[in-house]
């Protein structure tokens, strides 16, 4: 059974219209990740979720937010996509204190 | 600044040879991670290693730590077509309850027939 559901899959956009991608996980843990991943290159983490708490890495730009409603949803909003926002988006989910950190079938975001 | 990489970039090898993917990282890490992604998927998780001196195997892979040289080996025994992907290597650098990961540049693996 799926454990870290992300939706949708592929996603089209336009340049500066917003877009919103949701990650789901049946697992139940607390830390909840964003990863973007651009072609031929590792992932990186944009943000990550404590519980409630919301941690931002220094370098994600302004244009990258997140919410997390409750402990099985997280969304990532990115308000006005550029082309250079075109990537694979990772989510991923971690138990506070464990070692196992379980990724998503990730998103494959296009900007037009 | 803290740096993680992965030589080879690009390997290339004949199915049935073997070979090393070599991961230094500069920061201290309790935890390495190896993952394995195909093109176009997510990432699978390989190993999680958690002390120094480390060993653990799957099949033809073998991953190893050292702390102390902050090192990380992936080894492949008698490689086969299968086994052609991207492998990356992660540290968790930062500890505590979260597993912030700080990934290596890759290393795409092509085995030939």
């Amino acid at each position: 059974d799926a454990m870290v559901i992300q939706n949708p899959r592929y996603q089209v956009t336009q340049f500066g219209k917003p877009v919103t991608l949701s990650c789901s996980q049946t697992l139940n843990h607390n830390v909840m990740y964003w990863y973007q991943q651009k072609s031929s290159q590792a992932p990186k983490l944009l943000f990550h979720y404590y519980d409630k708490d919301f941690n931002n890495e220094a370098d994600t730009p302004d244009n990258f937010q997140s919410r997390r409603p409750n402990t099985s949803f997280c969304f990532l909003d990115i308000r006005s996509p550029g082309l250079g926002d075109a990537a694979m988006y990772l989510c991923a989910t971690s138990r506070a204190g464990g070692y196992e950190q379980y990724f998503g079938p990730g998103t494959r975001l296009t900007v037009t | 600044e803290l740096k993680v990489e992965q030589n080879p970039l690009f390997l290339s090898m004949q199915e049935g040879k073997n070979y090393t993917i070599y991961c230094n990282y500069s920061t201290t890490s309790d935890r390495l991670y190896w993952y394995r992604q195909d093109p176009g998927k997510s990432l699978e998780s390989l190993f999680v290693l958690l002390s120094n001196g480390a060993v653990k195997q799957e099949g033809r892979l073998m991953a190893s730590l050292d702390t102390k040289a902050r090192l990380s080996t992936l080894h492949i025994t008698a490689a086969v077509h299968d086994l052609s992907a991207t492998y990356f290597c992660a540290v968790a650098p930062y500890g505590g309850a979260t597993n912030k990961l700080i990934f290596g540049t890759g290393t795409l693996l092509a085995v030939q027939p």
